[in-house]
Formats: C-alpha cells, sequence, structure tokens
C-alpha cells in the first residue's frame, strides 16, 4: 500500500533550536517525495522536492530508502518558520500526490 | 500563487441542497485535483482530472462530483448524498502529472 506516515502531530521548539520533522513512506516502486508548508493565512505551497536536492529557506531533506524516510530538517528554526507542513509522495501510475497527516511546527521566541 | 482562483472563500449549505465550488487556473495547466483538508487527517483526493473531458474518482469520491468541460475550468459540486461536508476544500493543478503540484486558497465550507 501507499502511505505517508508524519508521526508528530506538532513540534514544538525554540527559536535556534535544530528542527526535524519526521516522514515516513510505503511505496513498491522508486518514490518522488515532496514538502509541502503551509503558513498562517496562506495558500498550500511546494517547500522542497527530493530529486531537486536544493534547500529552500535552511530547510533540507535527504530521502533514505532503507529507512524508507524523508525528514525535514533545518538546524536553526525562526519564528517565520511556524506553519504546518505536508509530506506527499507522488503516485508515479496515477500522477496522484499522497498526503501525511500533517505536522505543525511552533516556534518559540 | 495568483494562477489558481477558488470561489468562494466561505460557504454555507443548508441539509439536502447541492452545493458547487469553483475552481479556475489561468496556468494552461492539463492536471487539476480536488482535495478535503480536516484537522488531523492531512489532505484527501476527492477527484481528479488529467485532461479536458476526463476525470477520474479519488480516494474520497462519494458523495461528490466534478466535470472538466473546459482546461482552465474544474468544479466540485458537493452533493446532499455527502453525509459530512463541513471541511475545508482544496483545488490543485500541474502542467503534468509528474510536477509539483500547485493550490489555490480554498474553500470552507459549513452546514447551516
Amino acid at each position: 500500500a501507499q502511505r505517508v506516515t508524519q508521526p508528530e502531530k506538532l513540534l514544538s521548539v525554540f527559536k535556534g533550536a535544530p528542527v526535524e520533522l519526521k516522514c515516513n513512506y510505503s511505496y513498491s516502486g522508486s518514490p518522488e517525495l515532496f514538502w509541502y508548508v503551509q503558513y498562517s493565512r496562506q495558500r498550500l505551497q511546494l517547500l522542497l522536492r527530493h530529486i531537486s536536492r536544493e534547500s529552500i529557506k535552511g530547510f533540507t531533506a535527504d530521502l533514505n530508502k532503507g529507512e524508507t524516510s524523508f525528514h525535514l530538517k533545518k538546524p536553526f528554526a525562526q519564528e517565520e518558520d511556524s506553519a504546518m507542513y505536508y509530506c506527499a509522495l507522488l503516485s508515479s501510475n496515477t500522477g496522484k500526490l499522497i498526503f501525511g497527516q500533517g505536522t505543525t511546527l511552533q516556534v518559540k521566541p | 500563487d495568483g494562477g489558481i482562483t477558488q470561489s468562494p472563500k466561505y460557504l454555507f449549505r443548508k441539509e439536502g441542497q447541492n452545493v458547487t465550488l469553483s475552481c479556475e487556473q489561468n496556468l494552461n495547466h492539463d492536471a487539476m485535483y480536488w482535495y478535503r483538508q480536516d484537522p488531523g487527517q492531512g489532505l484527501r483526493l476527492i477527484y481528479y482530472s488529467q485532461i479536458v473531458n476526463d476525470f477520474q474518482k479519488g480516494d474520497i469520491a462519494e458523495g461528490y462530483s466534478v466535470s472538466r468541460e473546459k482546461k482552465e475550468s474544474f468544479p466540485l459540486t458537493v452533493t446532499s448524498a455527502q453525509k459530512n461536508p463541513t471541511a475545508f476544500y482544496l483545488c490543485a493543478s500541474n502542467l503534468d502529472r509528474n510536477q509539483p503540484q500547485h493550490f489555490g486558497d480554498g474553500t470552507r465550507l459549513s452546514i447551516l
């Protein structure tokens, strides 16, 4: 079965602390994974995708096929990072995006 | 992303009534999608369309219907058969199924 799991509903950290938002997936083929972010009062938007191997707003995510994970990391959290984060898996044969349940990141001053 | 417009922002439905949510895009994208967002459940796919005049059921299509008569438009009808319609509805589109999806601002539907 194709599935994305984000085990944490809420992650609360202090400004300047490291952040890791967890994402695990289940997929039989070669996965294509994304992180989407939804800031307060803004629309859902793409943060990064694993094939780009880029860093956006200081966030990185590495695909670990052995652990079937795609955790999102940032070494020093900022208050403006507070948002809802969704991990998503692309089903290549249908084009459907399968979303995790989402994690709310709260960065405290 | 101003290329996808959802309207209205808020919608109220009476029991037994059908309502239609609008989604328009000017990005020349072939594929369009409708999701439902509920707290703690992430986004769940309702319907999607890869091309004009064609659409497929997603994971939770019961109680919903769609049409795709024009490339830029993908309206969603929430019928009276949908027992729990109160939710936030998101429309998305992409150039093709391998590209990232772009989302609209959403429509919040509530039952009176």
